[in-house]
């Protein structure tokens, strides 16, 4: 049974059309929840970590918000360098180290 | 410059040959870890390393073998025993404590020749 989804599974906007991403998991006890950016025949970039529900992290563009069974990734009025395969990752309790990834969100985004 | 180097970029593997991927970092990270990412799947994690001369397996181990004698280095082994080794491997350093976070190098493509 899979821990984390992500939805949809590709995404196209225009330029300036802002959208949200979505990370759903279940799992016993969160101890952290983690969104990545992955460029084409690339690591992941770390964007975001959040802890409780109810906490919120933005940078430039990008607003993640948690709550208690998923996580959204908001693009406010996105440009084409947005363009990008999203990665959500969770961390349980009783797991350390280990995150579980979701299968990622391909966001293109064109002028 | 901190960072995770890895390499080769791209690494041929013939059949019933061992490969070794490398992943260096510079970060003064405790931990590393070693993921496989296929198309369409979410990063699935092969094994990861604490502390120096200490590792545990991860979800997907068999086939695999790692070392860590170094603090700064923590080399993968694709052994002839995995049979569908074609992948994108990456390799990502951590702190080492909860709730930290994990920053990956830019990942080594490996196709069977």
């Amino acid at each position: 049974e899979d821990q984390v989804t992500q939805s949809p599974e590709a995404l196209r906007l225009q330029e300036g059309e802002s959208s949200s991403l979505n990370c759903s998991y279940t799992v016993s006890g969160l101890r952290g929840l983690f969104w990545y950016r992955q460029d084409p025949g690339k690591g992941p970039e770390f964007l975001f970590t959040l802890y409780s529900a109810g906490e919120e992290k933005e940078k430039e563009r990008l607003k993640a918000t948690l709550t208690k069974k998923e996580s959204f990734l908001h693009i406010t009025a996105p440009k084409p360098e947005d363009s990008a395969t999203y990665l959500c990752a969770v961390q349980e309790t009783d797991s350390w180290g280990k995150l579980q990834f979701g299968a990622g969100t391909q966001v293109v985004v064109t002028p | 410059d901190g960072g995770i180097t890895q390499s080769p970029k791209y690494l041929f593997r013939k059949e019933g040959q061992n490969v070794t991927l490398s992943c260096e970092q510079n970060l003064n990270h405790d931990a590393m870890y070693w993921y496989r990412q296929d198309p369409g799947q979410g990063l699935r994690l092969i094994y990861y390393s604490q502390i120096v001369n200490d590792f545990q397996k991860g979800d997907i181990a068999e086939g695999y073998s790692v070392s860590r004698e170094k603090k700064e280095s923590f080399p993968l082994t694709v052994t002839s025993a995995q049979k569908n080794p074609t992948a994108f491997y990456l390799c990502a350093s951590g702190l080492g404590q909860y709730q930290e976070t994990q920053y990956f190098g830019p990942g080594t493509r490996l196709l069977v020749l």
